[in-house]
């Protein structure tokens, strides 16, 4: 299945660095989520963007930036992590808010 | 209280049993309810939504009950392929641009031969 793709797949960062995840969804959708997963703890979302417009800032720490240029694109600028924002990063879109969320496969990233 | 609270199991089950999970949800202004089935290092894929009639697929039923604020997942006939973890997924928003899909812990389910 390749309605929402998600890159890169696994990503190792220091401390210092900066990365981006990218996540594209080919469904026509217009609203797009990031999702963090941790072990043992429930999908937390993070950030909602809804006709590219962001809708939700789930009080996520500035050193994860979204941006979102058009509907079919979403990224997530990381700098400066720490060791505890090692997770499941998920990607998600729907039609609408309120509609099924469709997810990527995700990017696993463990900063080091 | 959690928004959505689930019991994270494990629940092992032997292959062609019945198996119910229960959900409950914080929030009694709610809208919209789903389950959804997650793999081991995959990501979740809807199961099914769930209607305030309830609703069934196959060997699935979802029921919900706004009164005492729960949503159940029944499977019939249980397969070995029916091992997974399996979210609770509530939408917590009242209002366009309020939206807010809230995920349980999830049931780790096994089906043992």
């Amino acid at each position: 299945e390749t309605g929402v793709t998600q890159t890169p797949r696994h990503l190792v960062m220091g401390m210092t660095n900066k990365k981006s995840l990218k996540c594209e969804q080919h469904l026509g959708h217009n609203a797009m989520y990031w999702y963090k997963q941790s072990a043992k703890k429930p999908l937390e979302l993070m950030f909602v963007y809804n006709f590219k417009e962001q809708t939700e800032n789930n009080s996520v720490p500035s050193r994860f930036s979204p941006e979102c240029p058009n509907s079919s694109h979403l990224f997530l600028h990381l700098h400066t992590l720490q060791p505890e924002d090692s997770a499941l990063y998920l990607c998600a879109s729907s039609q609408g808010p309120l509609e099924t969320q469709y997810f990527g496969p995700g990017t696993r990233l463990l900063v080091l | 209280r959690k928004e959505v609270e689930q019991d994270p199991g494990p629940f092992n089950v032997p292959e062609g049993a019945t198996v119910a999970f229960n959900c409950t949800y914080s929030n009694s202004a709610s809208q919209s309810f789903f389950w959804y089935r997650q793999d081991c290092r995959k990501e979740p894929k809807l199961l099914m939504s769930v209607y305030s009639s309830g609703n069934e697929d196959g060997r699935f039923t979802a029921q919900l009950n706004r009164a005492s604020q729960y949503i159940s997942l029944l499977i019939r006939d249980s397969k070995l392929s029916d091992s997974a973890t399996y979210l609770c997924v509530v939408n917590m928003g009242t209002n366009f641009g309020n939206e807010k899909l809230t995920f349980g812990t999830g049931t780790r389910l096994t089906i043992i031969p």
